[in-house]
């Protein structure tokens, strides 16, 4: 089975912009995974930040966006806050009728 | 308002059954796709299974294939996830989401616990 990597850990300056990568063990991520990203802080259920691996929820901040790039997904996060310190977690698609999260990425704000 | 309520988390036998619940309500529940997911204690998100409105088909992952099962009752706008055969493993808080494949992911609910223990 397909496996979805993230970075384990990311730290960004307040203020500062900051990348986050998701990559799939069966090559390129296109628009066929539907890529997913999801915020998570501490003690409480995820949110959806990123749909179709581009498009935004009307409760997204506008600083957050997504992408392709590099046979990747990506979400980047221009203008961080401290209330972006969180877990963030992809989501991708496969035509074998399963998904797969990545293991995450604990951004810490500084 | 979307809300996505679920219930029927308890503490099960290693070999149980148990049936969560997630209650809809704020949009066309007969229409959308959903899904649930599981979060072990201190570890990630791991997708579980969907209903798709898209195909009328149930995916699972492997780990829970034969074990699980999605269903829903229109009627009562409800979302139920069979839980049999129940494993240590399968501890977790699961989370109803509004989604799946045809329907895109946007709302969870809080989640509810099941632990698996002896």
């Amino acid at each position: 089975q397909a496996v979805v990597t993230q970075e384990p850990s990311l730290t960004v300056s307040l203020g500062g912009t900051v990348t986050l990568t998701c990559g799939s063990s069966t090559g390129t991520v296109t628009n066929d995974h539907y890529p997913y990203w999801f915020q998570q802080k501490p003690g409480q259920a995820p949110t959806t930040l990123i749909y179709n691996a581009s498009n935004k929820h009307p409760w997204t901040p506008a600083r957050f966006s997504g992408s392709l790039l590099g046979g990747k997904s990506v979400l980047t996060l221009s203008g961080a806050q401290p209330d972006d310190e969180a877990e963030y977690y992809c989501l991708l698609f496969y035509n074998s009728g399963f998904a797969i999260f990545g293991g995450g990425t604990k951004l810490t704000v500084l | 308002e979307v809300q996505l309520v679920e219930s029927g988390g308890a503490l099960v036998q290693p070999g149980g059954s148990l049936r969560l619940s997630c209650a809809a309500s704020g949009f066309i529940f007969s229409g959308s796709g959903m899904s649930w997911v599981r979060q072990a204690s201190g570890k990630g998100l791991q997708w579980v299974s969907t209903y798709s409105v898209r195909d009328a088909k149930a995916l699972y992952a492997d780990s829970v294939k034969g074990r699980f099962t999605i269903s829903r009752d229109t009627s009562r706008n409800t979302l139920y996830l069979q839980m049999d055969s129940l494993r240590v493993d399968d501890t977790a808080i699961y989370y109803c989401l509004k989604g799946g494949w045809g329907t895109i992911f946007d709302y969870w609910g809080q989640g509810a616990l099941v632990s698996v223990s002896s």
